[in-house]
C-alpha cells in the first residue's frame, strides 16, 4: 500500500499561473485535508473534506480551490497563482472526522515566481 | 482564532539527556492534543497523544496534559542524535473535527 501520495514534488509557477495539486490514498480513510506549511508558520489548513461528496473551507482558503473527486482523490487547484503561495503544500488523511491519526503525505514543495 | 502556542526557540540538548518541550493553547473546551514529529524535509508523523490529564509514557516519550493550566508538554528521555527534528503541537477542539498546530519547536541533540 503506498498510503497517501501526493504529486507533484516539485513545481515551479510563474505568478497568474494555473495548476492543481493532486492526493490520492488509498487507506480507504473517510476525511482528508489540504495544508500549508511556511517557514515559522506551522501548518494551517487550506480545506478539508469530512467525507465524500463534502468540503469545507479551512484557516487559509483564499485563492485555493477543492475538489473532492471520490473517496480516494482531494486535489487543490490555484486558479492564478501568487508569490504568497509559495509553500510547501500536505495532504493527510484520516480513518473519519475526529479520527485520532493524521497521515500525512510526502508533500509537494511549491514556488511561485 | 483557536491558539496553539510553541514559543521556544531551537533546543540544543546533549545526547543523552532530557530534552522538554512546551505548548498552550487558547480554548479550554480542547478534547484531544498530539505531538508530531517532523524531520527535515520530510511530512509531520504522530508520536503521540493525550486525552487525559496527567502523564503518558510510550518508550522513551512522556506527554503531560494539564487542562486547568492549559498547557501540554512532551519529554524524550535519553535523547538521541535521531531525535533530532521539529516537534509539531496539536490540538482538536471541541465541537472541532480540525486540528490546530502549533509553530513547531526544533530539537537538535548534540552526539
Amino acid at each position: 500500500n503506498a498510503g497517501v501520495t501526493q504529486t507533484p514534488k516539485f513545481q515551479v509557477l510563474k505568478t497568474g499561473q494555473s495548476m492543481t495539486l493532486q492526493c490520492a490514498q488509498d487507506m480507504n480513510h473517510n476525511s482528508m485535508y489540504w495544508y500549508r506549511q511556511d517557514p515559522g508558520m506551522g501548518l494551517r489548513l487550506i480545506y478539508y473534506s469530512a467525507s465524500e461528496g463534502t468540503t469545507d473551507k479551512g484557516e487559509v482558503p483564499n485563492g485555493y480551490n477543492v475538489s473532492r473527486l471520490n473517496k480516494r482523490e482531494f486535489s487543490l487547484r490555484l486558479e492564478s497563482a501568487a508569490p504568497s503561495q509559495t509553500s510547501v503544500y500536505f495532504c493527510a488523511t484520516v480513518l473519519s472526522n475526529g479520527a485520532d491519526t493524521q497521515y500525512f503525505g510526502p508533500g509537494t514543495r511549491l514556488t511561485v515566481l | 482564532q483557536k491558539e496553539v502556542e510553541q514559543n521556544s526557540g531551537p533546543l540544543s540538548v546533549p545526547e543523552g539527556a532530557i530534552a522538554s518541550l512546551n505548548c498552550t493553547y487558547s480554548d479550554r473546551g480542547s478534547q484531544s492534543f498530539f505531538w508530531y514529529r517532523q524531520y527535515s524535509g520530510k511530512s509531520p508523523e504522530l508520536i503521540m497523544s493525550i486525552y487525559s490529564n496527567g502523564d503518558k509514557e510510550d518508550g522513551r516519550f512522556t506527554a503531560q496534559l494539564n487542562k486547568a493550566s492549559q498547557y501540554v508538554s512532551l519529554l524524550i528521555r535519553d535523547s538521541q542524535p535521531s531525535d533530532s527534528a521539529t516537534y509539531l503541537c496539536a490540538v482538536r477542539y471541541y465541537g472541532n473535527n480540525r486540528l490546530a498546530f502549533g509553530k513547531g519547536n526544533q530539537v537538535v541533540v548534540i552526539p
